[in-house]
């Protein structure tokens, strides 16, 4: 059971280049999400879903796109980089139903661009 | 809108004295509240969550916090601390039970001197 698993690991990108950071959950969770996590400011909703083909905006979405076709997967683009962009990023996972259920992280994918 | 403080940025306190680590929260509705731990380069794990009920709860590894609404507070405290408990805690207040959109605090480093 590998939980929740992010790739790649690390990425350095130029300004304007894209990429698709990867997430992918083996517990059929139905809730997936992205959080970037800057020095001094903890960890901030960028998008969500509560099902595949279901998304939605969280507090800093600008710049970033994401789609859920399947259960497992929740991928996150970056469309043309920013140097703002740099960061860590996790992605998270849970059930929407039932009681209890926690955020189980991946274990992020630091960014760098340059 | 919601938000977390974590008034502590850093804390250090000696191996096997206690330690409590502020938060304070701003919620609109019923608080749903957590504290989760971060080990260098890995995702953040939970400790403890507090829902409704007793306002003491306890939580892995040792931990307890106490959920105080006349303070709007949520501090996290462990009687003995221990070196292998040098991370990064971070507070975060959400709209339900599954953790679901949470909203972090900034964090407070730990470091545990021998």
């Amino acid at each position: 059971n590998a939980g929740v698993t992010q790739t790649p690991k690390f990425q350095v990108l130029k300004t304007g280049q894209s990429m698709t950071l990867q997430c992918a959950q083996d517990m059929n969770h139905e809730y997936m999400s992205w959080y970037r996590q800057d020095p001094g400011m903890g960890l901030r909703l960028i998008h969500y879903s509560v099902g595949a083909g279901i998304t939605d905006q969280g507090e800093v979405p600008n710049g970033y796109n994401v789609s859920r076709s399947t259960t497992e997967d929740f991928p996150l683009r970056l469309l043309s980089a920013a140097p703002s962009q740099t960061s860590v990023y996790f992605c998270a996972s849970s059930y929407s139903s039932g009681e209890g259920s926690p955020l189980h992280f991946g274990n992020g994918t630091r960014l760098t661009v340059t | 809108a919601q938000s977390v403080t974590q008034p502590d940025i850093h804390i250090t306190v000696s191996e096997g004295a206690s330690l409590e680590l502020r938060c304070n929260y701003s919620y609109g509705a019923t608080p749903y509240l957590f504290w989760y731990v971060q080990s260098p380069g890995q995702g953040l794990q939970l400790l403890l969550k507090y829902f409704s009920g007793d306002t003491l709860v306890q939580g892995i590894k040792g931990f307890e916090a106490e959920f105080k609404r006349s303070q709007s507070s949520f501090n996290l405290r462990k009687p003995s601390v221990h070196w292998s408990d040098a991370a990064e805690y971070f507070c975060a207040v959400g709209p339900g039970v599954y953790g679901n959109k949470l909203v972090f605090g900034a964090g407070t480093i730990l470091r545990v001197k021998s």
